[in-house]
């Protein structure tokens, strides 16, 4: 199972939105909405943004949006603030020997 | 709160082993599955291991099957990575993370901030 694909780094302006892409295959992404994104700042714990695709956590501001189309899953961040620089994964459940597989990961740099 | 630290990192040889645990808190730990997933040194994520939360199941990624042994005590609310005959490559931090609360989760709602585990000579 190998790792799902992300752009190396995605940067906008305060204010602005970005969305960061997660293409997979048809035994992972495609394969129901089981989709999840993480935010991860050096040195701290992963943090949950979206499950099941689109689904936001509590606590985890309206800015955060999860979608999906075929083999791809997006994460996009609206109205991008300076707090929002972190790497971010995704990850889908693949019900396989290999449970979980993650993206190669995004690191959004606020300009 | 929901709490989950990491401990038993460390420098270790390769073909060396280590156990590493988290000790949870702040949650019904019996009531969950939990996982192990690891950074490698400039890489990204990566999942290890799974446990179901009676113990039932245990899933391993195939870099690790056959050497890492996951494992947990619900009496003292701890999770275990057992590693054997290490290698460089496993050189990384460890993370614990819990699955999320419902029967049918398939994420990870609350992690740990991670122990390094250091493969070298």
């Amino acid at each position: 199972q190998s790792a799902l694909t992300q752009p190396a780094s995605v940067s906008g302006s305060p204010g602005q939105s970005i969305t960061i892409s997660c293409t997979g295959t048809s035994s992972d992404v495609a394969n129901d909405n089981l989709v999840s994104w993480y935010q991860h700042l050096p040195g701290k714990a992963p943090k949950l943004m979206i499950y099941e695709g689109t689904k936001r956590p509590s606590g985890v501001s309206n800015r955060f949006s999860g979608s999906k189309s075929g083999n791809t899953a997006s994460l996009t961040i609206s109205g991008l603030q300076a707090e929002d620089e972190a790497d971010y994964y995704c990850c889908s459940y693949t019900g396989g020997s290999t449970l979980y597989v993650f993206g190669t990961g995004t690191k959004v740099t606020v300009l | 709160e929901v709490q989950l630290v990491e401990s038993g990192g460390g420098l270790v040889q390769p073909g060396g082993s280590l156990r590493l645990s988290c000790a949870a808190s702040g949650f019904p730990f019996s009531s969950y599955s939990m996982n192990w997933v690891r950074q490698a040194p400039g890489k990204g994520l990566e999942w290890v291991a799974y446990i179901s939360s009676r113990t039932t199941y245990t899933y391993y990624a195939d870099s690790v099957k056959g050497r890492f042994t996951i494992s947990r005590d619900n009496a003292r609310n701890s999770l275990y990575l057992q590693m054997n005959s290490l290698r460089a490559e496993d050189t990384a931090v460890y993370y614990c993370a819990r699955i999320g609360p419902w029967t049918a989760s398939y994420f990870f709602d609350s992690w740990g901030q991670g122990t390094l585990v250091s493969v070298s000579s």
